[in-house]
């Protein structure tokens, strides 16, 4: 089944703490991207990926690292979490940025706590 | 900045009222127009997009939108609602030329479907 994995689904921390939300998908797109969910502001953009190696800063990108060593994952990395990273997050994928085949499909979310 | 406005923030309804949700973006060139749906506790899947062509693009579940270049507008329609379709629906744009790709995303309406 062609799919966007995230684990960990729900995940409380404390400050300070560093972790990294896995996202995974097997449909061969080059673009990945996270986005963050905050009630009433909708979805923004955090880091995306290009390609194998490509990334770059979205809208919100501080505190967060990604890296993109393999096609298939773009993990997200917190070095230091804080609890204003509280928030619902979903990696996406998509074949292309551009054209008839770039509409993102999204992961389950996962659903992050920092006390 | 480009940006998405969503001009309901809450609707609710009862079973087989017709549904509109309007969605405006403020970006002059070419875009790609979404509408997402979010169920309750479960990720974003794609509802329709417009890409190019016919403005009137219909999508899954009965759910139709009528993209309107003059007024940047890409309302959602839906003849006859159910209590299945109570969620949350964003409305998303992809300005052609945007480097990273990224959605831009409205803040979202939650649809309440009275039985």
């Amino acid at each position: 089944e062609a799919q966007v994995t995230q684990n960990p689904r729900y995940l409380i921390t404390v400050t300070g703490k560093k972790l990294t939300v896995t996202c995974s998908q097997n449909m061969n797109h080059e673009y990945m991207s996270w986005y963050r969910q905050d009630p009433g502001l909708g979805l923004r953009q955090i880091y995306y990926s290009m390609n194998v190696e490509v990334t770059d800063k979205g809208d919100v990108p501080e505190g967060y690292k990604v890296s993109r060593k393999e096609k298939r994952n773009f993990p997200l990395i917190l070095e230091s979490p804080s609890p204003n990273q509280t928030s619902l997050y979903f990696c996406a994928s998509s074949l292309t940025t551009s054209g008839p085949y770039n509409e993102q499909f999204f992961g389950p979310g996962t659903r992050l706590t920092v006390l | 900045a480009q940006s998405v406005s969503q001009h309901n923030h809450h609707v609710i309804l009862s079973e087989a009222a017709s549904l509109e949700l309007g969605c405006n973006y403020s970006y002059g060139g070419t875009v790609n127009l979404f509408w997402y749906v979010q169920y309750p506790g479960q990720h974003l899947q794609l509802l329709l997009k417009y890409f190019s062509g016919d403005p009137l693009v219909k999508g899954i579940k009965g759910f139709e939108a009528e993209f309107i270049k003059s007024k940047f507008s890409f309302n959602l329609r839906k003849p006859s609602v159910q209590w299945s379709d109570t969620a949350e629906y964003f409305c998303a744009v992809i300005p052609i030329y945007n480097q990273g790709g990224k959605l831009i995303f409205g803040q979202g309406t939650e649809l309440s479907v009275k039985p």
